[in-house]
């Protein structure tokens, strides 16, 4: 019921093509989907985050996807530059001070 | 400048030795939390705090201990019980909710330990 489960594992895009991660939950009392980018060596940076009650949310680059009736998101980032290599995590919480789920993480590389 | 602070970067730890990881934070939150983060496991949660002088274990607490004597501070104790400790390990905080939808953790840099 906690689980997030992500995919691909790993991820290889050419520069200026599509970068698309995917992520399933079970549990539909989650109610908050943010995605965090983590770089080598140092810890995860929010990226981008969306509640249920929208179907997508577009920041620069970067669009998360909601489907609330398959409880799947993606993420979605356009134009991928070298820049954008890195992990990426999508993360469930049902608010408050409720802890995060975390799925297991893409490695995403951006080839010039 | 604010922010979460860990400390030290890199620990290298003999076995049988208990260690401990520092983690501070000025962003005036109320909850924090600890993470360990293994090779293509993601993040899992070892404890967390909502507040002072009480704190919960998460999915993995086993051999770690905390403290939260102070909001601005989470140190988590790795003791020799913990029979895999080499990982890198997070700390995050978050800020008290809002009710107008953010739910963010912040993370620190993290401290990487290793056991020799």
């Amino acid at each position: 019921q906690q689980q997030v489960k992500q995919s691909p594992q790993s991820l290889i895009v050419q520069k200026g093509g599509i970068s698309i991660i995917n992520c399933a939950y079970e549990n539909t009392a989650f109610d908050y989907f943010p995605w965090y980018q983590q770089f080598p060596g140092k810890g995860p940076a929010l990226l981008i985050a969306i509640r249920p009650d929208v179907s997508e949310k577009k920041e620069g680059r970067f669009t998360i996807s909601f489907n609330k009736s398959a409880k799947q998101f993606s993420l979605h980032i356009m134009d991928s530059q070298p820049g954008d290599s890195a992990t990426y995590f999508c993360a469930a919480s049902k608010g408050g001070y409720q802890k995060v789920t975390f799925g297991t993480g893409t490695k995403l590389q951006v080839i010039p | 400048d604010g922010g979460i602070t860990q400390s030290p970067k890199y620990l290298f730890r003999k076995e049988g030795q208990n260690v401990t990881l520092s983690c501070e934070q000025n962003l005036n939150h109320d909850a924090m939390y600890w993470y360990r983060q293994d090779p293509g496991q993601g993040l899992r949660l070892i404890y967390y705090s909502q507040i002072v002088n009480d704190f919960q274990k998460g999915d993995i607490a086993e051999g770690y201990s905390v403290s939260r004597e102070k909001k601005e501070s989470f140190p988590l104790t790795v003791t020799s019980a913990q029979k895999n400790p080499t990982a890198f390990y997070l700390c995050a905080s978050k800020p008290r909710p809002s009710g107008r939808g953010t739910d963010t953790q912040y993370f620190g840099p993290g401290t990487r330990l290793t056991v020799l």
